[in-house]
């Protein structure tokens, strides 16, 4: 069975960093893109960021462009998501979805449960 | 990267069908065949139903689907059921190489 389980959220302050983690099983994981999205308390999706099969092609949304940093070890199936700087407003329920293939320019196929991220003093 | 628009709520009677729309711009939606859709129930993580504009997951009711024209692509329901009360976003890949969501629709079946 495809799983993704999200860890590493918690409550932090403002202007400290926090590392997200989603360890992968089921499936191949270094033939699949990856991608992070968040969802804030009671309002829609929003995409934060995006990393190839091998880590060459990585994207952003502007809103964390500059403060969050994607990564991914394959040996570990795992990704992971590096949150310096944070903002009140970058609190969320943070997905993990694994791409349809290898360039995240494809949909999310399958997404984990997600780690609550609240950034409050 | 502004998120796409969707009407905030569309409502049908079981039997009925609905379409929910998604406006973006040249540069994401209109420039790509990389739409998909996702459903959302209350408490759970998003579902995929449709990709790349029109195709349906193995496994998706074929009471799904999807098209689009021009900057504006578009989700049908047919024979709505209790179900498919849920919330439902669209997404496409953009010139930017970011990906960006709609701005969501709930669906209530009356």
């Amino acid at each position: 069975e495809v799983q993704l389980v999200e860890s590493g959220g918690g409550l932090v302050q403002p202007g400290r960093s926090l590392r997200l983690s989603c360890a992968a099983s089921g499936f191949t994981f270094d033939d699949y893109a990856m991608h992070w999205v968040r969802q804030a308390p009671g309002k829609g999706l929003e995409w934060v960021s995006g990393i190839s099969w091998n880590s060459g092609s990585i994207g952003y949304a502007d809103s964390v462009k500059g403060r969050f940093t994607i990564s991914r070890d394959n040996a570990k199936n795992s990704l992971y998501l590096q949150m310096n700087s944070l903002r009140a407003e970058d609190t969320a329920l943070y997905y993990c979805a694994k791409a349809y293939n290898w360039n995240f320019h494809s949909h999310m196929d399958v997404w984990g449960k997600g780690t609550t991220v609240t950034v409050s003093s | 990267q502004s998120a796409l628009t969707q009407p905030a709520s569309v409502s049908g009677s079981p039997g009925q069908s609905i379409t929910i729309s998604c406006t973006g711009t040249s540069s994401d939606v209109g420039g790509y065949n990389y739409v998909s859709w996702y459903q959302q129930h209350p408490g759970k993580a998003p579902k995929l139903m449709i990709y790349d504009v029109s195709n349906r997951p193995s496994g998706v009711s074929n009471r799904f689907s999807g098209s689009k024209s021009g900057n504006t692509a578009s989700l049908t329901i047919s024979g709505l059921q209790a179900e498919d009360e849920a919330d439902y976003y669209c997404s496409s890949y953009t010139s930017s190489s970011t990906q960006v969501f709609g701005t969501g629709t709930k669906v209530t079946v009356l």
